[in-house]
């Protein structure tokens, strides 16, 4: 357990509202991901952040943005959410100081946009 | 981009039969590694492979890690209910800089008791 919280872990939206996925660690690593999950697609990358401030976009980062002013939180936001946003997402974290860069992933956050 | 292919895709098996989850990549990859997600859980690192050809074990679970290092594979002797799951395998570039570490598109492992 890498202490990662995410939330909401459930979230049924209707499309064009604005949805935020919130991604809190309790270790202060610097690197953190979200990864959407989807069948057919195994885990893609959204965006990840490499520090406070510092943010990068992933393979489908489309209609998606992050947000990481504080080392403990990294935030991803839905600013419309569309029906092809459906997706489970993971918040991963990679300890600074581990030998093999694994991730840490997050329990994970199943979001349906109606 | 780089792109990473599993297959199957999902296999069912008896339990006690072997299993094995191949992973391709289109370029050269420094390393690779191997991930577990249970049904309704989230992925947990299996392990890491690093060196062309290297071949690393885990009780019933063996992985290796190709010669030119753009392939993998992952073997279960056999299988028992608790493997139940989807396999991921996950690569790095090699380069300078940060690398992005790219999921394959798993293989789901359903065992029959």
């Amino acid at each position: 357990d890498a202490g990662i919280t995410q939330s909401p872990r459930h979230k049924v939206t209707e499309t064009g509202t604005p949805v935020t996925l919130r991604c809190h660690q309790t270790e202060n690593h610097r690197y953190m991901y979200w990864y959407r999950q989807d069948p057919g697609h195994g885990l893609r990358l959204i965006h990840y952040s490499y520090g406070v401030k510092d943010t990068d976009k992933g393979e489908v980062s489309d209609g998606y943005s992050v947000s990481r002013s504080k080392t403990e939180d990294f935030l991803l936001t839905l600013e419309s959410a569309t029906s092809s946003q459906t997706s489970v997402y993971f918040c991963a974290i990679r300890r600074d100081r581990g030998p093999t860069g694994e991730l840490f992933f997050g329990e994970g956050s199943r979001l349906t946009v109606l | 981009g780089q792109q990473v292919m599993q297959i199957p895709q999902y296999q069912h098996v008896q339990e006690g039969e072997d299993f094995t989850t191949y992973c391709n990549s289109s370029t050269t990859l420094s390393n690779i590694q191997w991930y577990k997600q249970r049904p309704g859980g989230h992925p947990v690192f299996l392990i890491q492979l690093v060196k062309s050809g290297e071949v690393k074990k885990q009780k019933r679970l063996t992985f290796q890690f190709g010669e030119a290092k753009k392939n993998s594979s992952l073997h279960i002797t056999a299988t028992q209910t608790t493997d139940v799951g989807t396999y991921f395998c996950a690569g790095r570039r090699g380069g300078t800089g940060f690398q992005k570490l790219v999921f394959g598109t798993g293989t789901r492992l359903l065992v029959s008791p």
